[in-house]
């Protein structure tokens, strides 16, 4: 299985900080990809990066990825309210999620 | 484009009853997941399936539980003799239609999903 693993768990933070949230896989990967989920809602794809990048920007959003150490982060800059939610990695095409991590950002 | 559909959004099942779920997929995909998610967990790996071909159901339990994906009409997943412990939100995601050498990404799209209580 090549399930990504994330850390922290939880994640508590103020509005306007940054939020770092890391993921960790086992194997050779071609590409990872971020998902957000709002409170028992679905997953949101919100992005992705190839194995041959190592960093992509969206918006407020940065993703690194260090395929020596396979590993992967996530970084929401100026957070929001609206940024509470869970995130999560999934890793090639397996696509098997962890446990996540749970991003609080209070106002 | 209405997305992915899941119905029943809610459904009480009391112990014993079968639960089926059903999951329609964006137009144009023919690949389904399923996942099982508990109260603050993470989303736990079912099946994944295509069109009336089963591809990976190593997630699902050895009993009880099973999947389909027919040529016409949504997935199902389908719960017999339900127990407490089924009890949980199940979350269905499609892909596009991927050919076999594709090497890119498998995005998915997922639905609002289904939440099984039981009685």
């Amino acid at each position: 299985s090549q399930q990504g693993e994330e850390d922290p768990q939880a994640l508590s933070i103020q509005e306007g900080e940054n939020a770092t949230m890391n993921c960790s896989y086992k194997t050779s990967i071609n590409n990872l990809q971020w998902y957000r989920q709002n409170s028992g809602r679905g997953l949101v794809h919100l992005i992705l990066i190839r194995s041959n990048e190592r960093e992509k920007h969206s918006g407020r959003l940065r993703v690194t990825l260090d395929t020596s150490k396979k590993s992967s982060s996530l970084l929401i800059t100026a957070s929001r309210a609206a940024d509470t939610a869970s995130y999560f990695c999934a890793s090639g095409n397996d696509m098997r999620f962890g446990a996540g991590t749970r991003l609080t950002v209070k106002p | 484009n209405a997305g992915v559909m899941q119905n029943p959004r809610h459904l009480v099942r009391r112990r014993g009853q079968e639960a089926r779920l059903r999951c329609s997929p964006m137009k144009g995909h023919s690949h389904v997941y399923w996942y099982r998610q508990l109260p603050e967990e993470g989303l736990k790996f079912m099946v994944y399936l295509q069109k009336e071909n089963i591809i990976d159901e190593s997630g699902m339990p050895k009993e009880r539980f099973s999947a389909e994906f027919p040529k016409e009409g949504p997935s199902i997943l389908r719960i017999q003799q339900v127990v407490r412990g089924d009890s949980a939100a199940y979350f269905c995601a499609s892909s596009p239609n991927l050919p076999a050498s594709f090497s890119g990404a498998n995005v998915l799209t997922f639905g609002a999903g289904s939440r099984l209580t039981v009685l």
